[in-house]
């Protein structure tokens, strides 16, 4: 059974960084690319990254692009998120999730998500 | 970027009604689409991929179908477990979109 779980999430102020961390179980894990789904509270989805199984794809939403870096370890099965200057828009729950293939295909399997609150 | 367009927002309905969700790409995106259903306090979950292939352990009331910029999700006989929200999602090139959800309830 795949299971994906997130970690990191907490109570951060505007301005400070965070990393989250995802631990990928049940499959083989560098044999799929990764993302990084958000969803404010009361709102809808939001791709905001994603990396091929190598390292050599790897995208952003605009909204996210040059504040965070999506990263992989295929040794420890894991996936990460730096995120550095958050903002109160930053806050929501962000979920971590499974491609079908090793190259940008489509999200097959979601993590439980892990919430990020940014305030002062 | 890509724009998904959901319609409707919101939806109600009763069991065993025959619901159908539209959505709308504001360029072609081949058939590289998929549908999502989202349970509160949940993570979405596959329902439909490449537009109209049902994912496996998905019930068979669930299709899809469209290609180009129009698409639709189709419950053939609504069950009290598919009140949820419904999200499509473009995956035909970074940035991957979502559409803003369809609510789905009861009537």
């Amino acid at each position: 059974e795949v299971q994906l779980v997130e970690s990191g999430g907490a109570l951060v102020q505007p301005g400070r960084s965070l990393r989250l961390s995802c631990v990928g179980s049940g499959f083989a894990f560098d044999d799929h690319a990764m993302h990084w789904v958000r969803q404010a509270p009361g709102k809808g989805l939001e791709w905001i990254s994603g990396i091929n199984w190598n390292d050599e794809d790897i995208d952003y939403a605009d909204s996210v692009k040059g504040r965070f870096t999506i990263s992989r370890d295929n040794a420890k099965n894991s996936l990460y998120l730096q995120m550095n200057g958050l903002t109160a828009d930053d806050t929501a729950v962000y979920y971590c999730a499974k491609d079908i293939a090793s190259a940008p295909g489509y999200i097959d399997s979601w993590g439980q998500g892990t919430l990020v609150t940014v305030s002062s | 970027d890509i724009q998904m367009t959901q319609s409707p927002s919101t939806l109600s309905a009763s069991v065993g009604d025959r619901v159908t969700i539209t959505c709308r790409a504001s360029q072609s995106i081949s058939t590289w689409l998929a549908w999502y259903q989202q349970k509160p306090g949940k993570a979405p979950t596959l329902l439909i991929y490449r537009a109209s292939s049902l994912q496996k352990g998905v019930p068979s009331r669930f299709s899809g179908s469209g290609s180009g910029t129009e698409f639709t999700l189709t419950i053939s006989s609504l069950q009290p477990d598919d009140f949820a929200t419904y999200y499509c999602q473009q995956y035909s090139q970074y940035s991957w979109t979502f559409g803003q959800g369809t609510k789905m309830e009861i009537k």
